[in-house]
């Protein structure tokens, strides 16, 4: 089962922030953020494997609560280079990533 | 260098014709996929290898076969293709089968118009 992405879309002003959410129905053992933009590959953002873990790649956080089954990505003083996809997935069996629907993200001068 | 490379880019062809995506990655990695993403963007995992054994074979036609002649390469051929089997097609790769421990990089991915 896929996890749940929201919002579905959002749209910035430069230098704004922003938060995506990832949650699961089931257990979450890891969860991995990837980008993507328009008409390229996604490209890995970080992996959160504990509860509690936070992690950071420049602006760009996020944290993994284990007990709620769900992980924030945090995109601070968004740049035009943030605009795409963003996408969680989660591990399920047999070692395969789930991937969310997506988070269309948009940041405008 | 390319890590994951894909070919072709693109591909046009007519609904019952059969055709093939080739995959290649020279990261020494394990394990390779293949994902699809629909026009709505869901990327959804078909297959992997791991070290030229298959590993995950998700609810696909049968008419997708994919093929692992060495750790480095996983092809993709597609036989009686159909409408709803045009979209972008990526490969990907990850150094062992762990999911939970290992970034996946993708390739640029092949996209695939069924006319």
């Amino acid at each position: 089962q896929q996890p749940v992405q929201s919002p579905q879309a959002v749209i910035l002003r430069e230098g704004e922030d922003a938060v995506i959410n990832c949650s699961s129905s089931k257990a979450l053992y890891s969860v991995h953020w990837y980008r993507q933009k328009h008409g390229e590959a996604p490209v890995f953002l970080m992996i959160l494997l504990k509860g509690g873990e936070q992690k950071g790649h420049e602006k760009i956080s996020a944290s993994f609560n284990e007990k709620k089954q769900q992980s924030s990505l945090y995109l601070t003083a968004s740049q035009l280079s943030y605009s795409g996809t963003y996408f969680c997935g989660r591990e399920t069996s047999g070692s395969r990533l789930t991937f969310g629907e997506g988070t269309q993200l948009t940041v405008n001068p | 260098d390319t890590a994951v490379s894909q070919t072709p880019k693109y591909l046009v062809t007519q609904m019952g014709n059969d055709k093939s995506i080739k995959c290649e990655q020279n990261l020494g990695h394990d394990t390779m996929y293949w994902y699809k993403q629909d026009s709505k963007k869901f990327l959804k995992i078909m297959f992997s290898y791991n070290n030229k054994e298959l590993i995950i074979n998700e609810t696909v036609p049968n008419r997708f076969s994919p093929k692992s002649p060495d750790k480095a390469h996983l092809n993709l051929h597609i036989n009686s293709l159909e409408l709803g089997d045009s979209a972008v097609y990526f490969c990907a790769s990850s150094q062992d089968r762990l999911a939970g421990d290992n970034e996946q990089f993708f390739g640029p991915g092949t996209r695939l118009t069924v006319l």
